[in-house]
């Protein structure tokens, strides 16, 4: 399978304040990516569409100027929680679409927890 | 949004039992992904499906792709303790953007040794 990286795997932060998050594929070009949020005991669900050199797309709910999303190379996707509250903390996962060989694969990073004080 | 039914939400087995878990949907999918994660960690991709009625193993794990398109099973066979953690099932359905996933909530798995 394919390797995406996400960075940092943990993050703790003062209310108020932005914090970025990484997400690499290693090993392929990705022009789509993912970020996932998820609560305890729940499954994924999915915030918003990245794509390389165009605007990020939200799913409903989620705040665009809140979560800002930069996909500015093919390996490479940021999210960054603006002025960050306590109910922002979660476990974000970001995914990359692999499509080589017609097989459209979301293979997934290690997730990042995040703690706002 | 929509989500696949993912049964059963939990299951605890001992060490050694065969297990097995499904999702249904109300609409066609084009591709069954089964997925597990363990806490703290992201999703890693077990077993990936195309097309319907297809059959596929990875070592002791076993996934079909239904003939309806509408689901699609995990068996897991010989359980270890190391097979513990959330199984999901994600699907991409017909229609709909291109890489989205649809996932199920989870089936969680506990193995007694």
């Amino acid at each position: 399978g394919a390797v995406v990286s996400q960075h940092p795997s943990w993050v703790i932060c003062k209310s108020g304040t932005s914090v970025k998050i990484e997400c690499r594929s290693l090993d392929f070009q990705a022009t789509t990516m993912f970020w996932y949020r998820q609560f305890p005991k729940q499954s994924l669900m999915l915030m918003a569409t990245s794509n390389e050199g165009s605007k990020a797309t939200y799913e409903q709910g989620v705040e665009k100027d809140k979560f800002l999303i930069n996909h500015a190379s093919l390996t490479l996707s940021t999210l960054t929680v603006t002025s960050a509250h306590p109910e922002d903390s979660s476990f974000y996962i970001c995914s990359a679409l692999d499509r080589r060989l017609a097989k459209n694969i979301q293979y997934f990073g290690a997730g990042t927890r995040l703690s706002v004080l | 949004g929509q989500q696949l039914n993912q049964s059963p939400q939990s299951m605890f087995i001992q060490e050694g039992e065969d297990v097995s878990m499904n999702c249904t949907s109300s609409s066609i999918f084009n591709t069954w992904l089964w997925y597990k994660q363990d806490p703290g960690e992201g999703p890693v991709l077990l077993i990936a499906l195309y097309k319907a009625g297809e059959l596929t193993s990875n070592g002791r794990l076993t996934a079909q792709f239904g003939i309806t398109r509408k689901d699609s099973f995990l068996n897991i066979s010989a359980s270890i303790p190391s097979d513990v953690g959330i199984y999901f099932c994600a699907g991409q359905a017909y229609g709909g953007s291109q890489g989205n996933l649809i996932f199920g909530k989870g089936t969680k798995l506990s193995v007694k040794p």
